[in-house]
C-alpha cells in the first residue's frame, strides 16, 4: 500500500487565488513528520513546510500553510495568493519515527500546479 | 549558511560506461547525506544514505554504489551503466534535530541520460 497518496496529478489556479493540494498518508507509527517540497522545472527540490504528528497547531510558513487533520490522515498544503512563480510540481513526504529506517523520507507522486495569469 | 553542490548538471553516457556523480555540502559538519533518483514524471526513490565517513546504507539493490570519502562529500558511482539508470539524481543533506523533524535539503540535481 502506498504510504503517501497525492490524488491530484494536476491543478490549475488563477493568480492571486488560494489553492489546496491534497495529501493523505498511511502509517501506524504514532510519531511521524510530514513535509512538503516544491520542484520547479529546474529540478531542484525546495523545502516548504513541516508538520509533526504531535504538533497541536497547523504549520504555517509565509503563504504556505498545512491543513493537518490527524484523524483523517491528511496533510493538505494550502497556498494563499498564488503567484506565477508557484507553478511547479509539489511533493508530499513522510518520515516515520520508529524502526530501523527512520531516516527515510517516503514521497508521493506529486501534483503539478499551474498558476494562470 | 549551508549550500549543496552537485556536478555535473547534465550527463549523457553510453550503455556500459562508468559513472561518477559528486555531491558536496558547505557550511555544516557531519551531515547525513542521501542520494535519490527520480524517473521522468515520478516521485523520488532513495538510493543510498550515509551518517558518516565510510558509512553507507543501500536502500535498493542495483548496479550503483556510493561512497563518502570525506565528511561533506558523497559520490554515486557505477562500473557499467544500464539504460534503466537514466533519470534525475538528487543529493540531499540533513542535520539531526530529532528523528521526525530532520529536514532534508536538496541539491540542484544531475540529469543522466544513458544511450
Amino acid at each position: 500500500a502506498q504510504k503517501i497518496t497525492q490524488t491530484q496529478p494536476g491543478m490549475f489556479v488563477q493568480e492571486k487565488e488560494a489553492v489546496t493540494l491534497d495529501c493523505t498518508y498511511d502509517t501506524s507509527d504514532p510519531s511521524y513528520g510530514l513535509f512538503w517540497y516544491k520542484q520547479p522545472s529546474s529540478g531542484e527540490m525546495i523545502f516548504l513546510i513541516y508538520q509533526g504528528s504531535y504538533d497541536q497547531q497547523n504549520a504555517t510558513e509565509g503563504r504556505y500553510s498545512l491543513n493537518f487533520q490527524k484523524a483523517r490522515k491528511s496533510a493538505n498544503l494550502v497556498i494563499s495568493a498564488s503567484q506565477l512563480g508557484d507553478s511547479a510540481m509539489y511533493f508530499c513526504a513522510m518520515r516515520e519515527g520508529s524502526g530501523g529506517s527512520n531516516y527515510k523520507l517516503t514521497f508521493g507522486k506529486g501534483t503539478l500546479l499551474t498558476v494562470n495569469p | 549558511s549551508q549550500t549543496i553542490h552537485q556536478w555535473p548538471a547534465t550527463l549523457v553516457q553510453p550503455v556500459g560506461s562508468p559513472l561518477s556523480l559528486e555531491c558536496t555540502v558547505e557550511g555544516t559538519s557531519n551531515p547525513n547525506l542521501y542520494w535519490y533518483r527520480q524517473a521522468a514524471g515520478r516521485g523520488l526513490q532513495l538510493l543510498f544514505y550515509s551518517v558518516g565517513i565510510g558509512q553507507i546504507s543501500s536502500e535498493v539493490p542495483q548496479n550503483l554504489s556510493a561512497s563518502r570519502p570525506q565528511d561533506r562529500q558523497f559520490i554515486l558511482s557505477s562500473k557499467k551503466l544500464l539504460l534503466s539508470d537514466s533519470g534525475f539524481y538528487l543529493c540531499a543533506w540533513s542535520v539531526f534535530i530529532r528523528v521526525i523533524q530532520e529536514t532534508q535539503y536538496f541539491g540542484p540535481g544531475t540529469r543522466l541520460l544513458v544511450l
